[in-house]
């Protein structure tokens, strides 16, 4: 239990396009989802934290006009890359905590993203 | 300093070793306790969770909590090749969701 997709797994996009990147809980409902951001060989960045919903909360530095999340049921949130520029290449991770296990996140596969 | 410190290795080991890796933090409202594993382009899996104090253990791999010294440990017995990976701890405080993650240790199991 607790598996966690993410689509696509690989993205190449043109600089001032915008990318959908999706996140879903599998085989249990999600009550809180995050995103991440990582970078070669460094660790973890959280971007948002994310309630089925509700707006999303975004970490200081992170423009929310920029990486839009959308939380549109308990299996699935949505970040939306706009207007991408080659700086926003790197790979986002989610992750999805369940009910009664909300210190436990299970993180999906990664999404490589590619500016070009 | 940062909340959590991890030395990001690399460390190779010889295939049956026993690996130990490690963290510690500077928060003393830290109460749970993760390691990860990491494969190269993946997301990371969650290995062990454990809650204050204590040893935990599940198969080859077994968590240590030492919150007195602010330390935890993740030991890794008779390691194997597929164990080659980054490891990262985290942890967090009751009642927060978001989590504190090391730099991550990058491990390789020499057969």
């Amino acid at each position: 239990g607790a598996v966690v997709s993410q689509h696509p797994s690989r993205v190449i996009c043109k600089s001032g396009t915008s990318v959908k990147i999706e996140c879903r809980s599998l085989d249990f409902q999600a009550t809180t989802m995050f995103w991440y951001r990582q970078f070669p060989k460094k660790s973890l960045m959280l971007m948002a934290t994310s309630n089925e919903g509700s707006k999303a909360t975004y970490e200081q530095g992170v423009e929310k006009d920029k990486f839009l999340i959308n939380h549109a049921s308990l299996t699935l949130s949505t970040l939306t890359v706009t207007s991408a520029h080659p700086e926003d290449s790197s790979f986002y991770i989610c992750s999805a905590t369940r009910q009664g296990a909300s210190y436990e996140q299970y993180f999906g596969p990664g999404t490589r993203l590619t500016v070009t | 300093q940062k909340e959590v410190e991890q030395d990001p290795g690399p460390l190779s080991v010889p295939e049956g070793a026993i690996v130990s890796l490690n963290c510690t933090y500077s928060n003393s409202a830290f109460q749970y306790f993760m390691w990860y594993r990491q494969y190269s382009r993946k997301g990371p899996e969650l290995l062990m969770y454990t809650y204050s104090s204590g040893n935990k253990e599940d198969g080859r791999f077994t968590a240590q909590v030492d919150k007195s010294s602010k330390y935890i440990s993740l030991f890794i017995r008779d390691s194997q090749p597929s164990d080659s990976a980054t490891y990262l701890c985290a942890m967090t405080d009751f009642g927060n969701e978001k989590l504190t993650f090391g730099t991550g240790t990058r491990l390789t199991i020499i057969p």
